[in-house]
């Protein structure tokens, strides 16, 4: 099946750190992406992870991938109001079709 | 040029109406998709063009036409739709192996 499983709202303080989680169940995939959706917006892709790679970290953001437990995180550092936003993780076995998450609503407060 | 523009943003339309929505990308990208957004709800896929050819239909009804006119531009034609059909359409396209890049949408409203 190809199921992909995300919380659906996740509230924290200014500067503290953030961990969106998404459980997948297509053990084929081969790539995980995280996506930002701001409001009235597209998706704006974060970061992505080869299926083959345990974790990946670009600037503030840090994602861990378990793939025997088939899932993926995304940790945000130092979380800013502007990382307010809904966030997909998505997976795909091939690129031409990405199989999306429920969808996490990230709420910062001062 | 980095951007996948969609036009318009906003359309709203009577259901028997005839319009379309236009997609474009400048980066030499060989694929591109129209995704449709509910409101709160993760995009679904629609359509699929690989090298201009359509290489998936996600079983969407006939009502939306998708057209890809060179490598550069996607149109979705729109005929008869429902008010079920108001949602955002997203447009994105992607290189071999590598991630979908996404616009900013078409705010649909069908009366």
């Amino acid at each position: 099946g190809e199921d992909v499983e995300q919380s659906l709202f996740l509230s924290v303080r200014e500067g503290d750190s953030s961990v969106i989680n998404c459980t997948y169940t297509d053990s084929s995939s081969t790539y995980l992406y995280w996506y930002k959706q701001e409001p009235g917006a597209g998706l704006q892709l974060l970061t992505y992870i080869f299926s083959n790679m345990d974790m990946k970290q670009d600037q503030r953001l840090t994602v861990l991938l378990n793939k025997k437990d088939k899932h993926l995180s995304l940790r945000i550092a130092d979380t800013q109001t502007g990382d307010s936003a809904i966030y997909f993780c998505a997976e795909s076995y091939n690129t031409d079709k990405l199989i999306f998450g429920t969808g996490t609503r990230l709420q910062v407060f001062p | 040029d980095t951007e996948v523009t969609q036009t318009p943003k906003h359309l709203v339309m009577g259901m028997t109406n005839k319009k379309s929505l236009k997609c474009e990308q400048h980066m030499g990208h060989r694929a591109m998709y129209w995704y449709k957004q509910k409101a709160k709800k993760p995009p679904e896929l629609m359509f699929v063009y690989s090298y201009e050819k359509l290489s998936i239909n996600e079983s969407v009804p006939s009502r939306f036409s998708p057209e890809c006119p060179n490598s550069s531009l996607l149109n979705l034609h729109l005929h008869a739709l429902q008010p079920e059909d108001s949602a955002l359409y997203l447009c994105a396209s992607s290189r071999e192996n590598s991630p979908l890049h996404f616009g900013n949408g078409t705010r649909l409203t069908v009366t």
